[in-house]
């Protein structure tokens, strides 16, 4: 079955950086987008950042542009997001979700990223 | 960039229908497709519709989806309403670089 575990949450202080990994099982990672989307404690939902099966196209969320950076490692069936510059408004849980470029299908647990100082 | 508006709230009965809407504030909404996705309590979010009227395998069809290009929007129907369905729901589209998500909406079947 389809599993996405997502790790790399934590405590930080504004200005620092974070990385986040999501492994993926059950499925032929090489072949589907991933997205990364993240949920500010109480809140609805926020696209983030996609990355294509291959790696040659990109999208990010006007507030992440620039700070993050999304990559992924298909030969270890995994997926990054490189969070730099963190803000107390990046405080949020981050899920990855598999899918394809428009859209997400499968979402992990997710991962709780919290910035304070 | 475009916004994708949803009610904040709605409720209904056990056994009854409820509609969902959610509207796109700029751009066609029959040009890019909707999705839906279901949110319990604690839960991670799980797709209810996709490709406007599509359901994943193992969703009943007592949800659909549909699109009205006169309102500029998308609604989300779920008939038989059961006490399980209680959720926030998310609508979802894109344009040609950025993905939005509508606020959410909170069913309370009661």
């Amino acid at each position: 079955q389809v599993q996405l575990v997502e790790s790399g949450g934590g405590v930080v202080q504004p200005g620092r950086s974070l990385r986040l990994s999501c492994v993926a099982s059950g499925f032929t990672f090489g072949s589907y987008a991933m997205h990364w989307v993240r949920q500010a404690p109480g809140k609805g939902l926020e696209w983030v950042t996609v990355i294509s099966y291959d790696g040659s196209d990109i999208d990010y969320a006007d507030s992440v542009k620039g700070r993050f950076t999304i990559s992924r490692d298909n030969s270890k069936n995994t997926v990054y997001v490189q969070m730099n510059s963190l803000r107390v408004e990046d405080t949020a849980e981050y899920y990855c979700a598999r899918g394809n470029d428009y859209r997400p299908d499968y979402w992990g647990q997710g991962t709780l990223v919290t910035v304070s100082s | 960039n475009f916004m994708l508006t949803q009610p904040h709230s709605v409720s209904e009965s056990p056994g009854k229908t409820v509609t969902i809407s959610c509207t796109r504030s700029s751009g066609s909404i029959a040009t890019d497709y909707v999705q839906w996705y279901q949110q319990r309590p604690g839960s991670s979010p799980t797709s209810v519709i996709y490709e406007d009227n599509q359901r994943p395998s193992g969703v009943p069809d007592r949800f659909s989806g549909s699109i009205d290009t006169s309102s500029n929007s998308a609604s989300l129907t779920i008939s038989g309403l059961k006490t399980e369905d209680e959720a926030d729901y998310y609508c979802h589209s894109y344009d040609s670089t950025n993905q939005v998500f509508g606020g959410g909406t909170k069913l309370t079947v009661l």
